[in-house]
């Protein structure tokens, strides 16, 4: 059974940091593409960053880049999102899911972690 | 940039009612979109995607159509278990972008 289980979230000032850590079971981690997705309160859906099978290649939206890094470590099937210069607009439920590709260069999310929720607040 | 526009943005039904969810793109996306269900507290899944294919293990109930510019999710037969917000999503460019969301409650 594929299983996500994000990590990390809290309460932060703006302009701190926190480092999210995604744990993945049930599948070849290291076969796959995988992703962060937020979701502001009350909000929809906003992709934020993916990241290569060996890590070599990572996309961000354009409001995290520069702020944000996403990394992996396959050793540990572990995902990880280190964020940086927080801001109010920041606060969310971030998921961890796993990139599927139905169509070759055409990316949806398969599996989903449960979220874990980053208060950007003084 | 594609736009979506996904509506109605809350629909009151009851059980056993049948349920249609539209999308529509401000351009062509081929049948690039998928649609998700999240339950409140949860994360999304999926639960078609290529507009009309039924991922694995979600019930025939749902069904998916369109392609190119409008969308629609059907839901056959209302269940208790299917009161939620469902969003579709354009996978047609990068990154894939998801619509407003459709919050389906108790008529």
């Amino acid at each position: 059974e594929v299983q996500l289980v994000e990590s990390g979230g809290g309460l932060v000032q703006p302009g701190g940091s926190l480092r999210l850590s995604c744990a993945a079971s049930g599948f070849t981690f290291s076969s796959y593409w995988m992703s962060w997705v937020r979701q502001a309160p009350g909000k929809g859906l906003e992709w934020v960053a993916n990241i290569k099978q060996d890590g070599s290649e990572k996309y961000y939206v354009d409001s995290v880049k520069g702020r944000f890094t996403i990394s992996r470590d396959n050793a540990k099937n572990s995902l990880y999102l280190q964020m940086n210069s927080l801001r109010a607009e920041d606060t969310a439920v971030y998921y961890c899911a796993r990139d599927w590709y139905p169509s070759l260069g055409h990316m949806i999310w398969d599996y989903w972690g449960q979220g874990t929720l980053v208060t950007v607040s003084s | 940039v594609i736009w979506m526009t996904q509506s109605p943005s809350l629909l009151s039904a009851s059980t056993g009612d049948r349920v249609i969810i539209s999308c529509r793109m401000s351009q062509g996306i081929s049948s690039y979109l998928a649609w998700y269900q999240q339950k409140p507290g949860k994360a999304p899944e999926l639960l078609i995607y290529a507009a009309s294919t039924l991922q694995s293990g979600v019930p025939s109930r749902f069904s998916g159509s369109g392609s190119g510019t409008d969308f629609t999710l059907t839901i056959s037969c209302l269940q208790s278990e299917d009161f939620a917000t469902y969003y579709c999503q354009q996978y047609y460019s990068f990154p894939g972008t998801f619509g407003q969301g459709t919050k389906v409650e108790i008529k």
